[in-house]
């Protein structure tokens, strides 16, 4: 069965920084592209970040890049995703899931708040 | 950026009606539309990929239909189970962008 378990998420002050991990069983992990996506409470979904299996290529959005790095260490199967810079408007849940025709599986999702 | 604009934002319907939601494209997306239903407080859940292709365990009154840049989901005969958001994502092009989001409610 596919699981994706995020973790790392919390309160943190505006400027700061958070790194949020996914750890991922079930399957074949450094076979697998890998997003993080995140939904603004009460909001609709933003995707925020692509890795692909085998790291060589990454894909950001733009309300994110600069700010923000995805990273995956296959032997651990775990993907991360490292928060710079944090602002409110970062506030959400973020979820990571595997991208297999867009995105098939994903994982419950971690909060993130950024609030002073 | 691909803009997803999907329609209705708001959907009340009853248990056994047919419904369909829509999703237009701002730009020819081929066939990377996919459609995905979320409970509250619970992961979106991946209905149907690629325009029409039903995934494992999503049962049969699901489907999917259009091309271009205008995409239909339908479900046949609504069951209480189906009441929660749709949303509709395009993953033909980088930044990957998802509809706003069809809240379909019981009448």
């Amino acid at each position: 069965e596919v699981q994706l378990v995020e973790s790392g998420g919390g309160l943190v002050q505006p400027g700061r920084s958070l790194k949020l991990s996914c750890v991922a069983s079930g399957f074949t992990f450094s076979n697998y592209g890998m997003n993080w996506i995140r939904q603004a409470p009460g909001k609709g979904l933003e995707w925020v970040a692509y890795i692909s299996s085998g790291s060589s290529y990454i894909y950001y959005a733009e309300t994110v890049k600069d700010r923000f790095t995805i990273s995956r260490d296959n032997a651990k199967n775990t993907l991360y995703l490292q928060m710079t810079s944090l602002r409110s408007e970062d506030t959400a849940l973020f979820y990571c899931a595997r991208h297999l025709t867009g995105s098939d599986y994903w994982g419950q999702g971690v909060m993130v708040t950024v609030s002073s | 950026d691909i803009q997803m604009t999907q329609s209705p934002s708001l959907l009340s319907a009853s248990v056994g009606d047919r419904v369909t939601i829509n999703c237009k494209a701002s730009q020819n997306i081929n066939k990377y539309l996919n459609w995905y239903q979320q409970n509250l407080g619970e992961a979106p859940k991946l209905l149907i990929y690629n325009i029409n292709n039903l995934q494992t365990g999503i049962p049969s009154r699901f489907s999917g239909s259009g091309s271009g840049t205008d995409y239909t989901l339908t479900i046949s005969s609504l069951q209480p189970e189906d009441f929660g958001t749709y949303f509709c994502f395009q993953h033909n092009s980088w930044p990957l962008t998802f509809g706003s989001g069809t809240k379909l409610e019981i009448k």
